[in-house]
C-alpha cells in the first residue's frame, strides 16, 4: 500500500561526494522519473525511464546517472556532488496515461 | 519543443475569495494539460487533468479549469477558497503521444484569513 516512496528523506552530503537517491514504486507502473525542485524554476526533468533497461535523458541530466534494472526501482546517483546540486528531488511514476504520481521528495544539501 | 508559462508567480486572496491562476503553453503538436498542487513539505498531487473531451474539468475539491485551444490557456479558477487551499500550484503539459511533463515555474496560493 506504499505507493511511491523515496528514500533517504533527507540528506546531507559534502561536495565530491557520490551519492545515491532510492525511489520504489509497487504499481509496476511501466514510467518513472526524476525531478529536481528549484526556487524559481519549477520542476526540471533530470532522467526518465519508459521500461526496465530503458533510461534517457531529460533536460539537466549532466551530472546525473541512473539505472533500472527492475522496475519498481529507479536509483539516482549523483557521481560527484556538486553545490548546484543542492535541491529537491521527486521520483514520479506513470503507467502511460500521461498522469504521473509523485514521491514525497528527498531534499539534499551540498556541503 | 514545450514550454508552461505561470504569469503569477504569487497569489495573496482572502478566505471565500475566488481565485484565478494562469497558465499558458506552447507546442507545436496535442497536448494533454494537468494542474498540480504541492502542500508544504510534500510532494506533488494531480489536481485535475484534461485529456480529450469537454473543454471544461473540475476537481472534487471545487477546482476547475478550461482548456482553450486558440489562447493555449488552461486556467484554473476555484469559486471560493479555504485556507486549507495555501499550497504552491503547477501547470504542466505533455504530448499526446509521449509521456514526459513540462511544468511551469508554479503559482504560490496564499490564502488569509
Amino acid at each position: 500500500d506504499a505507493g511511491i516512496t523515496q528514500s533517504p528523506r533527507y540528506k546531507i552530503t559534502e561536495t565530491g561526494r557520490q551519492v545515491t537517491l532510492m525511489c520504489h514504486q509497487t504499481w509496476s507502473h511501466s514510467y518513472m522519473f526524476w525531478y529536481r525542485q528549484d526556487l524559481g524554476h519549477g520542476l526540471r526533468l533530470i532522467y526518465y525511464s519508459a521500461a526496465a533497461d530503458i533510461t534517457d535523458k531529460g533536460e539537466v541530466p549532466d551530472g546525473y546517472v541512473v539505472s533500472r534494472s527492475k522496475t519498481e526501482n529507479f536509483p539516482l546517483t549523483l557521481e560527484s556532488a556538486t553545490r548546484s546540486q543542492t535541491s529537491v528531488y521527486f521520483c514520479a511514476s506513470s503507467s502511460g496515461t500521461g498522469v504521473q504520481f509523485f514521491g514525497p521528495g528527498t531534499r539534499l544539501t551540498v556541503l | 519543443a514545450q514550454s508552461v508559462t505561470q504569469l503569477d508567480s504569487q497569489v495573496p486572496v482572502f478566505e471565500e475569495a475566488p481565485v484565478e491562476l494562469r497558465c499558458n503553453y506552447s507546442s507545436s503538436v496535442s497536448v494533454y494539460l494537468f494542474w498540480y498542487v504541492q502542500y508544504p513539505n510534500q510532494g506533488l498531487q494531480l489536481l485535475l487533468k484534461y485529456l480529450s473531451g469537454s473543454t471544461l474539468v473540475e476537481s472534487i475539491n471545487g477546482f476547475e479549469a478550461e482548456f482553450n485551444k486558440s489562447q493555449t490557456s488552461f486556467h484554473l479558477r476555484k469559486p471560493s477558497v479555504h485556507i486549507s487551499d495555501t499550497a504552491e500550484y503547477f501547470c504542466a503539459v505533455s504530448e499526446a503521444a509521449g509521456n514526459k511533463l513540462t511544468f511551469g515555474g508554479g503559482t504560490r496560493v496564499l490564502v488569509k484569513p
